[in-house]
């Protein structure tokens, strides 16, 4: 999984509470993704970031937020969480000096929105 | 919960056939390819890529062609075996922009 671990894997929540995944990694890289798969769409890309303090919204950032304040820890934040929101989240990193490099992925998330 | 694999088409292949997955891009000035394997429960696993000044790129066990006269990529897996059966997906990359797009995915469905 290329150095990369997610936290938790599995979670149950309730509409309405906030909910923080984590993507840690342990190589240094410079470029970290958020997506969510679901069945029918595929994956599609929540937010990245280029460096610390630096990050962009992708396809379907509305409703999370992310922060990332060193380099090794990439958080994803649902401030209030709902069933739309029940997914399959995966963190990604980009091994390369540039965003356009092959994207390596983390064991996934899988979240549950009652 | 409901597996990324439903809603996919498949491909059933008998153990020791040879595999192709076909996948239509959407952007002619995409200039890289990847193909990624995913089992059930797991993340994407990178597989091959490919850039846009090639038209055909082998690996182990793998090739990965490239028609960019009709956006259409394949892979080809050489004596299938049961432990290829997962979803197997594309994604392009235009060097203007610093995303992937990825394609929905087949599923490969390996028989002994």
């Amino acid at each position: 999984d290329a150095g990369i671990t997610q936290s938790p894997r599995h979670k149950v929540t309730e509409t309405g509470t906030p909910v923080t995944l984590r993507c840690h990694q342990t190589e240094n890289h410079r470029y970290m993704y958020w997506y969510r798969q679901d069945p029918g769409h595929g994956l599609r890309l929540i937010h990245y970031s280029y460096g610390v303090k630096d990050t962009d919204k992708g396809e379907v950032s509305d409703g999370y937020s992310v922060s990332r304040s060193k380099t090794e820890d990439f958080l994803l934040t649902l401030e209030s969480a709902t069933s739309s929101q029940t997914s399959v989240y995966f963190c990604a990193i980009t091994r390369g000096t540039a965003s356009t490099d092959t994207q390596y992925f983390g064991p996934g998330t899988r979240l549950t929105v009652l | 919960g409901e597996s990324v694999g439903l809603h996919l088409p498949t491909l059933s292949v008998q153990e020791g056939d040879n595999s192709i997955i076909n996948c239509a891009y959407s952007n002619s000035a995409s200039d890289y390819f990847i193909w990624y394997k995913q089992e059930s429960g797991k993340g994407p696993q990178f597989i091959i890529d490919i850039r846009s000044n090639m038209d055909k790129r082998q690996g182990q066990r793998v090739t990965v062609l490239l028609n960019k006269t009709v956006k259409h990529l394949s892979l080809q897996i050489a004596a299938t075996q049961p432990g290829d059966s997962a979803v197997y997906f594309c994604a392009e990359i235009f060097s203007g922009y610093s995303t992937l797009t990825f394609g929905k995915g087949t599923m490969l469905l390996v028989s002994p």
